[in-house]
């Protein structure tokens, strides 16, 4: 089946440094892949939909410049959150739609923590 | 647009009594209802799914029903086990391209 691959799982850093996270379908193409936030004991909010070969679609309230997103290759969508502070702490997940498939495969998670 | 409803958001059952999570969805469009489990720590994974021209799919100890015409789908759990204990998320589509929405989640809590 469709796997993807989310690293770091746990990231701690600085405030107003920056940290990337890297979303990665291993077995299949992935045109679109989307980048979630979950804070603790709720559901999946969308941030933004990550499109091949051109720019991001965020959702309405997401900061585009502090959440970069970068979908370079048909299996790799990267989130980079940019001068991070504590409440930027949540965990991140990615996920990815094979073309031939209406389900969607999610990764890991990363928690990140901003200190 | 779509908007799911989720409940129980709590359900706490006795290891191998049965447990039913139930969602409604507004959009008579959507086709697709997957349903994913979500463990601590850990992103969502797929565990069953049902499209619109099915009213009932089972796997093993999990089943899904839908009910198109109420617009209303559930998930059963038979036979519970301590580590069925997760969050489990609804979500509704209109398949293909189209991001999914999902419920709220269910925190289901087996004891053994």
């Amino acid at each position: 089946g469709a796997v993807v691959s989310q690293h770091p799982s746990r990231v701690i850093c600085k405030s107003g440094t920056s940290v990337k996270i890297e979303c990665r379908s291993l077995d299949f193409q992935a045109t679109t892949m989307f980048w979630y936030r979950q804070f603790p004991k709720q559901s999946l909010m969308l941030m933004a939909t990550s499109n091949e070969g051109s720019k991001a679609t965020y959702e309405q309230g997401v900061e585009k410049d502090k959440f970069l997103i970068n979908h370079a290759s048909l299996t790799l969508s990267t989130l980079t959150v940019t001068s991070a502070h504590p409440e930027d702490s949540s965990f991140y997940i990615c996920s990815a739609r094979a073309s031939d498939s209406d389900g969607y495969t999610f990764g890991s998670g990363t928690r990140l923590t901003v200190v | 647009g779509e908007n799911v409803e989720q409940h129980p958001s709590t359900l706490s059952v006795q290891e191998g009594d049965s447990a039913v999570i139930k969602c409604t969805y507004s959009d008579s469009a959507s086709n697709y209802f997957p349903w994913y489990k979500q463990e601590l720590g850990k992103g969502p994974q797929l565990i069953i799914d049902i499209r619109s021209n099915v009213g009932e799919k089972k796997d093993q100890r999990i089943a899904v029903t839908l009910n198109k015409t109420a617009k209303h789908f559930s998930l059963h759990i038979t036979e519970t086990q301590p580590e069925d204990s997760a969050v489990y998320f609804c979500a509704a589509s209109k398949g293909g391209s189209y991001i999914p929405t999902f419920g709220r989640g269910t925190s289901l809590i087996v004891h053994p």
